[in-house]
């Protein structure tokens, strides 16, 4: 069975610009989830979609970022304009239920100068 | 929300040596995994466990949830177990938290 899958795993960009990663999850999987591990620090949620739907996005930054996952399966988290601040792993992960057990993909590094 | 306290912060053994990692957490849970990330940031599931006892090879989780806690035990260690060991909860509010993990330095 195919894992979570992300792209690009990395990213370099200067501040002010924008950047989009993209995620696979399992095949089957409802619920799909965004988390940013900056380092040092572990993961947090950005947002959690069920399906089309989302369920939770109280700690997505809303005013640069943004995401979708339009016809409920793949999924596209995106930053505009970045800030330095955004440096940090973006990773995406999927679940078979909204209880159920999380499996995570690669991530993708975003370093931004 | 609910908080997920790690211990202890950093670790370092000698190879072949015994380890208690704890979870503590402060709300009831549906669900707690425990995750090692690898040097190449790879976040590996170890255990689905909300409550019980599970074993994996050299590995295993005991989780009281009554108690509000959570073991994970790496029994003759190797340097590959090395890395970041993570401990993850879901309560009603249905979204997952992580604690600030053990870093674990295991010494040839």
């Amino acid at each position: 069975e195919a894992g979570v899958a992300q792209s690009p795993r990395y990213k370099i960009i200067e501040k002010r610009q924008s950047v989009a990663f993209w995620c696979n999850p399992i095949s089957g999987h409802a619920t799909l989830y965004w988390y940013q591990q900056i380092l040092g620090q572990g993961p947090k949620l950005l947002i959690q979609f069920q399906n089309n739907g989302v369920v939770d996005d109280s700690q997505l930054p809303k005013d640069r970022f943004s995401a979708e996952r339009l016809k409920g399966v793949d999924s596209t988290l995106k930053i505009q304009p970045a800030k330095l601040e955004d440096s940090a792993v973006y990773l995406c992960a999927s679940s078979l239920l909204n209880t159920g057990e999380l499996f995570f993909g690669e991530g993708s590094r975003l370093t931004v100068l | 929300g609910i908080q997920v306290e790690q211990s202890p912060p950093d670790l370092i053994l000698q190879e072949g040596a015994n380890s208690t990692l704890r979870c503590n957490f402060s709300d009831s849970v549906n669900n707690l995994q425990w995750f090692h990330q690898n040097p190449w940031g790879q976040l590996i599931n170890l255990f689905y466990i909300p409550s019980g006892t599970k074993q994996n090879g050299r590995l295993s989780a005991t989780t009281v949830a009554t108690e509000r806690y959570s073991l994970l035990y790496i029994s003759s260690s190797q340097t590959t177990d090395s890395g970041v060991y993570f401990c993850a909860v879901k309560n009603a509010g249905n979204m997952l938290t992580f604690g600030g993990g053990t870093r674990l330095m295991v010494k040839p």
